[in-house]
């Protein structure tokens, strides 16, 4: 059973461009977090999101920064116009259940991301 | 006082010996804690989890005081494998399970 991927793991972008973070949860898990860890920073929710649904995207930016989990395929988190303070890793776990605080949550390797 | 707040560390102890971090946490609804243990530049993974007064497991323990928000974890031996970021994490107090995470306390292991 693989566990949680993203990719790309790195990922280099300049100022103005936009960058595509892709996620795929473990298998049997419905359930996708997106974390932001910024260096020296623990890490910050973003966005919980079911199959085409988001749950809670409290801890996302408002501007530029988007986030969707389609019927078939990966959790995307996109950004939009990345600005260096957007340089950071980002990490997406899943678990087989949300909304519950008993369930672990898987974390994926993260995308390390670094605007230029 | 901040949602999960730790010692700062970090801490560096010789091969064998018994170190304890601390964490207190805002939230006095919260009903489960974890401990989760990142290496450098890599993804965090599970060390414990604690729901009612402690969790032993091998040479890591940790505690729960509720009545003062606050959780330990103690690694007893400790190994020179031992050495990461240990983070204290506590889930949000809504309903949606999201985790708030501590900044972490590093360890560091000597020989």
């Amino acid at each position: 059973n693989a566990g949680v991927m993203q990719n790309p793991r790195h990922l280099v972008r300049r100022r103005g461009q936009e960058a595509r973070l892709r996620c795929s949860p473990m298998k049997g898990h419905s359930h996708v977090y997106w974390y932001r860890q910024l260096p020296e920073e623990g890490l910050k929710f973003m966005v919980y999101l079911q199959k085409e649904n988001i749950i809670d995207e409290s801890g996302m930016p408002k501007e530029r920064f988007s986030a969707e989990f389609p019927k078939e395929g990966p959790s995307i988190l996109r950004i939009q116009q990345v600005v260096r303070g957007d340089s950071a890793a980002y990490f997406c776990a899943s678990s087989p259940k949300g909304g519950g605080a008993l369930d672990e949550q898987f974390f994926g390797p993260g995308t390390r991301l670094t605007v230029l | 006082r901040k949602e999960v707040e730790q010692d700062p560390g970090p801490f560096n102890v010789p091969e064998g010996a018994t170190v304890a971090f601390n964490c207190t946490y805002s939230n006095s609804a919260s009903q489960s804690f974890f401990w989760y243990r990142q290496d450098c530049r890599k993804e965090p993974k599970l060390l414990m989890s604690v729901y009612s007064s402690g969790n032993e497991d091998g040479r890591f323990t940790a505690q729960l005081n509720r009545a003062s928000q606050y959780i330990s974890l103690l690694i007893r031996d400790s190994k020179l494998s031992d050495s990461a970021t240990y983070l204290c994490v506590v889930p949000n107090g809504g309903s949606q399970g999201n985790l708030i995470f501590g900044k972490g306390t590093k360890l560091s292991v000597k020989p």
